[in-house]
Formats: C-alpha cells, sequence, structure tokens
C-alpha cells in the first residue's frame, strides 16, 4: 500500500512551457486535492475532486487545471508556467466515510526560470 | 482573506520543554480542527484533531486546547524531544462537503538537544 505518489519530485520549468505533475492513490479514496506551498505561506488549495468525473476550484486556481477520470489519478496541468507558480506541490487524498483525515503525498518541487 | 492566523511563525524551547502553538479562526462553520505535521523535503502528516463539541482532546505528549467562545484553538507539546523538530500546521474545515482544509501559515518549532 503506497498512499499517494506524485511524480516527478523535482523539475525545472522555462517561463511559458507547460507540464503535467502526476498524483495517484491506492486507497480507494474518492476525495482529492492540490495544494500549493510557498514559504512562510502554509498550503493553500488549488482544486480539488469528491469523485471521478467532479471537480472544483480552491483558493488559488488561475493558471492551472485538472480532470479527474479516475478515482485513482488526480494529475495536475500548468498552462503557460511562470515565475509565481515556483512552489511545492502537494496532492492529498481522503475519504469521508473514513473520517476527514487528509493523507499527503511527498510533494513535487517545481522551479519556473 | 487569512481564515485561520497562526502564532508564532517560530518557536525555539530546549528538551524537555512545552511548546504551545495558537491558532484563531474567523469562520463559525468551521467544526473540525486538526493539526498537522510536517518534517523537511515530506509532505504533511495528521498528529491531532478535535472538534468543538470537546474542550481539550490528549494523545500522548499531544495536547489540543478548543476555546468555541474565543474562537481559538492551541496544541501544546509536552516534554518536547529533538525529534518534535518540525513545522506545525493549524487547519479547519467544515463537515458535510468537500471537507476542504483551510491552512494556518505554519510554525516552525526548534527543539534544541
Amino acid at each position: 500500500n503506497a498512499g499517494v505518489t506524485q511524480t516527478p519530485k523535482f523539475r525545472i520549468l522555462k517561463i511559458g512551457q507547460s507540464m503535467t505533475l502526476q498524483c495517484t492513490q491506492d486507497m480507494n479514496h474518492n476525495y482529492m486535492y492540490w495544494y500549493r506551498q510557498d514559504p512562510g505561506m502554509g498550503l493553500k488549495l488549488i482544486y480539488y475532486s469528491v469523485g471521478a468525473g467532479i471537480t472544483d476550484k480552491g483558493e488559488v486556481p488561475n493558471g492551472y487545471n485538472v480532470s479527474r477520470s479516475t478515482t485513482e489519478d488526480f494529475p495536475l496541468r500548468l498552462e503557460l508556467a511562470a515565475p509565481s507558480q515556483t512552489s511545492v506541490y502537494f496532492c492529498a487524498s481522503s475519504d469521508p466515510g473514513l473520517g476527514e483525515t487528509q493523507y499527503f503525498g511527498p510533494g513535487t518541487r517545481l522551479l519556473v526560470l | 482573506q487569512q481564515q485561520v492566523k497562526q502564532s508564532p511563525q517560530s518557536l525555539i524551547v530546549q528538551k524537555g520543554g512545552i511548546s504551545i502553538i495558537n491558532c484563531a479562526y474567523e469562520n463559525t462553520a468551521f467544526d473540525y480542527f486538526p493539526w498537522y505535521q510536517q518534517f523537511p523535503g515530506k509532505g504533511p502528516a495528521l498528529l491531532i484533531a478535535i472538534r468543538p463539541d470537546v474542550s481539550e482532546k490528549k494523545e500522548g505528549r499531544f495536547t489540543i486546547s478548543f476555546n468555541k467562545s474565543a474562537k481559538q484553538f492551541s496544541l501544546h507539546i509536552m516534554d518536547s524531544q529533538p525529534g518534535d523538530s518540525a513545522t506545525y500546521f493549524c487547519a479547519a474545515s467544515t463537515q458535510g462537503g468537500s471537507e476542504k482544509l483551510v491552512f494556518g501559515k505554519g510554525t516552525k518549532l526548534t527543539v534544541n538537544p
């Protein structure tokens, strides 16, 4: 049982490039989340999903897109990368039927130059 | 608008001492208050959580104190150990929906040997 896995661990992008951050969970959780973490700013919710085919915006969705075609996967797409998207990105999952605990992945560190 | 305010930003205590981190919230609809612990290079992990129907919850050396009327809650770490050195985040959410968490900005705790 790997929990929540994220790839890649680290990536450098040039301004204007695009990429997809991958997130997979093997706990059969319905709810999944994407956060970004900036130094001294805590974690801010980008997008979330309450089930396959259902996604919604969080606090800071601009510049990002998501899709949820399966229960296991919740990729985050960055289009036209900007320096402001330099951050550490965390994916998390939870099952409301088992409590509110969110289980986080190890994170993806993204640097946009 | 910062819905959960956390203080202090950093905290240094000696081994065996008591670490206290405070949080205040604004939204009276919040009904779940977790604390997450994050070690460098790792994703956050749930440490302890409380609901507003109790004023205190204790798990080992970790205690949450909750003051509903003041809209404040705090984390107390008794007999602090160097292994407790990490960043701690308070958070809040409302039940019955997407279980979205609103995080404080975090407190970096250093426990000196």
